[in-house]
C-alpha cells in the first residue's frame, strides 16, 4: 500500500516552454500533497503544500506565478513550470499524506531545460 | 526557524558491521520523525519512523532512537548489507501552521563485502 505515481519520469524541454508534472496517490485518498525539488547530492527542498480543493501553500522564495500547483482531487496534484530556464532543470519529486503524519513520495521526475 | 542537523554526511562501513546516524531538531513542538532512503535517480522511501510517545522502535535490522529532551534521534542499521547504501534522510515533522516535514542534509552510506 502507499504508492504514489509521478508522470513523467524524465523531461527534457526548450527555454519558455511550460512543463506539467503528475503525482497521483494510487491505492489511499491524500487529504494534502507535497511538492520538492532536489538539486544533485542535495536535500529536499519543500516547494508548496497543497490541500485538496484549495490554493496552494508555498515556501518562502518559491514564485507561486512560475510553478502552478492544482490539486483536483483526493487522489491527483500537478505542478507546472511555467515558462522554464535552465536554472529550472531539478529532480522534482511529490509526496502525499493519507491524513495522519506519514508521506510517501513518488519516484521523482527529471527536468532538464535546454 | 526550524531546523535539522544530521551527521555524518558520509559513511562508510564494511559488511556486517553497524552504522549510526544522528539528527538534532530545533522545534521542540515536532512530534514526528520519519527516516527516508534514496536511492539513486528514486524517490525516497519511508523505511522506519518514531513519534514521541515512544523512545525507541525497531524492525528487523533497523532502529531509531529519540531524547525528546535532548532534541536528537538516531537511526541505527545492524548487519549492514551492499543493498543497504543509498543516501538516508531524516526528518522532523513542523508543527505550526500545517504539518511539513523539515529535513536534515542527508547521510551517504557506502557498505563495502
Amino acid at each position: 500500500g502507499a504508492v504514489v505515481s509521478q508522470h513523467p519520469s524524465r523531461v527534457i524541454c526548450k527555454s519558455g516552454t511550460s512543463v506539467k508534472i503528475e503525482c497521483r496517490s494510487l491505492d489511499f485518498q491524500a487529504t494534502t500533497m507535497f511538492w520538492y525539488r532536489q538539486f544533485p547530492k542535495q536535500s529536499l527542498m519543500l516547494m508548496a503544500t497543497s490541500n485538496e480543493g484549495s490554493k496552494a501553500t508555498y515556501e518562502q522564495g518559491v514564485e507561486k506565478d512560475k510553478f502552478l500547483i492544482n490539486h483536483a482531487s483526493l487522489t491527483l496534484s500537478t505542478l507546472t513550470v511555467t515558462s522554464a530556464h535552465p536554472e529550472d532543470s531539478s529532480f522534482y519529486i511529490c509526496s502525499a499524506t493519507p491524513g495522519r503524519n506519514e508521506q510517501f513520495f513518488g519516484p521523482g521526475t527529471r527536468l532538464t531545460v535546454l | 526557524g526550524e531546523n535539522v542537523e544530521q551527521h555524518p554526511s558520509t559513511l562508510s562501513v564494511q559488511e556486517g558491521d553497524s552504522a549510526v546516524i544522528k539528527c538534532t531538531y530545533s522545534d521542540s513542538a515536532s512530534n514526528y520523525f520519519p527516516w527516508y532512503k534514496q536511492e539513486l535517480g528514486k524517490g525516497p522511501q519511508l523505511i522506519i519512523d518514531i513519534r514521541s510517545n515512544v523512545g525507541e522502535k525497531k524492525d528487523q535490522r533497523i532502529a531509531v532512537t529519540l531524547n525528546k529532551t535532548a532534541k536528537h534521534f538516531s537511526l541505527h542499521i545492524t548487519e549492514t548489507q551492499p543493498e543497504d547504501s543509498a543516501v538516508y534522510f531524516c526528518a522532523a515533522e513542523y508543527q505550526r501552521g500545517y504539518n511539513k516535514l523539515i529535513f536534515g542534509a542527508g547521510t551517504r552510506l557506502a557498505v563495502h563485502p
